[in-house]
């Protein structure tokens, strides 16, 4: 079966500092992989998406930058934070249609 | 900007009653529709998915689509202390694979 893996669950990281998050997939190869933060009190804003290796598309402008260097990694990061980039991040990985998304656990992130 | 639309709540319904929750999308393309449940401070896990105008029932749990009216439901069944959550109504869109998602639905089933 498929599984999904984020780490870490919980950060706290001081403005300006950088940031890595990783997500892996278990038990499936080619996955659509996505980014989503989720402010607190709001609903799921999608940040990132992937296709494949490499192939990268992006949302919203903001801070933030993503990465899938392995079929099955997909690494969120950003050089340096802001206040704003608070939030629940979530992986997530998609089967075609017409099925839905798998999260991963989340990691919640606060910058001070 | 395609978007979906609930009801924030919360929604507050005595244990045993049935809690009925909406959405609404703006994007006619739309093709399919998921429901997920997210309790605080965790991640959303999927509980039903429909494609189809009509009704599809799980267990305890009915989701309702109305793609004339852009209308999607989810009836929850002798409702339990353990459905407080929220739920997030989100939908693919035509043309590309990326789920859509409303803000939720906060649901407190009170015993």
């Amino acid at each position: 079966s498929q599984t999904i893996h984020q780490w870490p669950a919980t950060l706290v990281q001081p403005v300006g500092s950088p940031l890595s998050l990783e997500c892996t997939v278990e038990g499936t190869s080619n996955p659509n992989l996505y980014w989503y933060r989720q402010a607190a009190g709001r609903g799921l804003q999608l940040l990132f998406y992937s296709v494949g290796i490499g192939q990268i598309s992006s949302e919203v402008p903001q801070n933030l930058s993503a990465s899938r260097p392995q079929d099955r990694q997909f690494i969120l990061s950003s050089k340096k934070l802001l206040l704003s980039d608070s939030g629940f991040y979530l992986c997530a990985w998609g089967r075609d249609r017409p099925y839905g998304y798998t999260f991963g656990s989340g990691t919640r992130l606060t910058v001070v | 900007q395609k978007e979906v639309e609930q009801n924030s709540g919360p929604l507050s319904v005595p244990e045993g009653a049935i809690a009925s929750l909406n959405c609404t999308y703006s994007d006619r393309g739309s093709q399919s529709f998921f429901w997920y449940r997210q309790y605080s401070g965790k991640s959303p896990e999927l509980i039903m998915f429909i494609y189809s105008n009509g009704d599809k029932e799980d267990g305890r749990f009915t989701a309702q689509l109305n793609k004339a009216s852009q209308y999607v439901s989810l009836l929850i069944r002798d409702s339990q202390p353990s459905d407080s959550a929220t739920y997030l109504c989100a939908v693919r869109s035509s043309g590309y694979n990326k789920l859509i998602f409303g803000a939720g639905t906060r649901l407190a089933v009170h015993p």
